[in-house]
């Protein structure tokens, strides 16, 4: 079993669509969740930090995360066109380094 | 303010050659985590560097290592390549102390050994 277990999808879903995006893991040690949005050809792009469990929103992105099950989850709300790319959840034990990704989502919005 | 700088963007080595790769981290950032992109396997941590020192390191062999100057940047090497070791190559920089802990990524430097 992988640390961190992610659909890769690929998703596809109309624009203004509310899109959910989720990973499990198994280490109970981790502590630091994330989710990064990497497009073609670049770099992951922070869009998400949570510590521990609970909610956090950021205009359209609200990341949840279960530690008792064990469980995070990127919510996207009215979506866009420029909202297609891999998403990729990560976690670590450590605050900023050592992080464990899941291998990605692909999500495509069409307009 | 600017953010992680990775040369070069793009090399072409030869099977057995060796590649330096480097990293600048976003200013007044002291930790470079530095991760191997492949389809494959997806993103896998290779080591972190703060303060000079390795601090931590994945699960990839002695072949991979590094270095961190006084300044922060750091170099990433990898002897005698190997066909595998075509990858996208990210570092990360972190301050990993105080409130603000997340770890920021560059463009990435795209390895291909052939």
């Amino acid at each position: 079993q992988k640390e961190v277990e992610q659909d890769p999808g690929p998703l596809s879903v109309p624009e203004g669509a509310i899109v959910s995006l989720n990973c499990t893991y198994s280490n109970s040690a981790f502590q630091y969740f994330m989710w990064y949005r990497q497009y073609s050809r670049k770099g992951p792009e922070l869009l998400m930090y949570t510590y521990s469990s609970g909610n956090k929103e950021d205009g359209r992105f609200t990341a949840q995360v279960d530690k008792s099950s064990k469980y995070i989850s990127l919510f996207i709300r009215d979506s866009q066109p420029s909202d297609s790319a891999t998403y990729l959840c990560a976690m670590s034990e450590l605050a900023g380094t050592a992080l464990i990704f899941g291998k990605g989502t692909t999500l495509s919005v069409s307009s | 303010k600017a953010g992680v700088t990775q040369t070069p963007r793009y090399l072409i080595k030869t099977r057995g050659q060796q590649v330096t790769l480097s990293c600048s981290p976003i200013s007044g950032h002291r930790s470079v985590s530095w991760y191997q992109q492949t389809p494959g396997q997806g993103l896998q941590f290779l080591f972190e560097y703060f303060s000079e020192t390795q601090r931590n390191k994945g699960n990839f062999p002695g072949r991979f290592s590094g270095r961190q100057f006084s300044n922060s940047r750091s170099e990433m090497n990898v002897s005698t390549l190997e066909l595998g070791d075509s990858a996208l190559y990210l570092c990360a920089s972190s301050t990993r102390t105080g409130g603000n802990t997340e770890a920021f990524f560059g463009q990435g430097t795209r390895l291909t050994v052939v």
